[in-house]
């Protein structure tokens, strides 16, 4: 099946804002997640997004959608050193079972000084 | 304060010696997820449970079972675990049908095969 695809990696300066991008693939998707991984950890959920809305602020958080291309953006602003991390966009499937996430490639992240 | 538990953090194991990774949760969820992270890749549903009811994924492989005893926790089990099995396993759990569906995720447990 097709994936949801994010660009590999991105380095930015602290203070800087950090944009990283998701193509997602099913149009059916009522929510929209950003994911944060630090090394060896779990999954920390950093914000969402409804889809029937185009953006969303949160603090230095905001993120875009735009349904019709099915693109996804997080955008950081004044990145500091502790943003550095994969972030995963993720879409959700709702199944009657439970609802089903289906991840994005992940995109590292490296702030540097 | 941790919601959903994973243990033990590391685990190593021989190769086919069976190993069975561990999972609670303090939130009452309804929904408890597998997920299998192999490094530089995004986590990869393997199944999940709605309360009793065990929903695995077409392309789980038979070696992978899981258990779930009580709301409270749920296992991954590995009957045969092989290199390629080296992976992080992560545990999710939702709720269902609230809000914004978000999964809450527990630290992971990081599998390694000798």
């Amino acid at each position: 099946g097709e994936d949801v695809e994010q660009s590999l990696f991105l380095s930015v300066r602290e203070g800087d804002s950090s944009v990283i991008n998701c193509t997602y693939t099913d149009s059916s998707s009522t929510y929209l997640y950003w994911y944060k991984q630090e090394p060896g950890a779990g999954l920390q959920l950093l914000t969402y997004i409804f889809s029937n809305m185009d953006m969303k602020q949160d603090q230095r958080l905001t993120v875009l959608l735009n349904k019709k291309d099915k693109h996804l953006s997080l955008r950081i602003a004044d990145t500091q050193t502790g943003d550095s991390a994969i972030y995963f966009c993720a879409e959700i499937v709702l199944t009657g079972g439970g609802n089903k996430l289906t991840f994005g490639t992940g995109t590292q992240l490296k702030v540097e000084l | 304060d941790a919601m959903v538990i994973q243990n033990p953090r590391y685990q190593v194991t021989q190769f086919g010696k069976p190993v069975t990774l561990s999972c609670s949760q303090t939130l009452n969820h309804n929904v408890m997820y597998w997920y299998q992270q192999k490094s530089s890749q995004a986590p990869k549903l393997l199944f999940h449970y709605y309360d009793k009811d065990f929903n695995n994924e077409a392309d789980t492989p038979d070696n992978f079972q899981s258990r779930r005893p009580n709301t409270s926790f749920c296992f991954l089990d590995i009957r045969s675990p092989g290199l390629g099995d080296a992976a992080m396993y992560l545990c999710a759990t939702s709720p269902v049908g609230g809000p914004k569906n978000i999964q809450y995720f527990g630290a992971g447990t990081r599998l390694s095969v000798l």
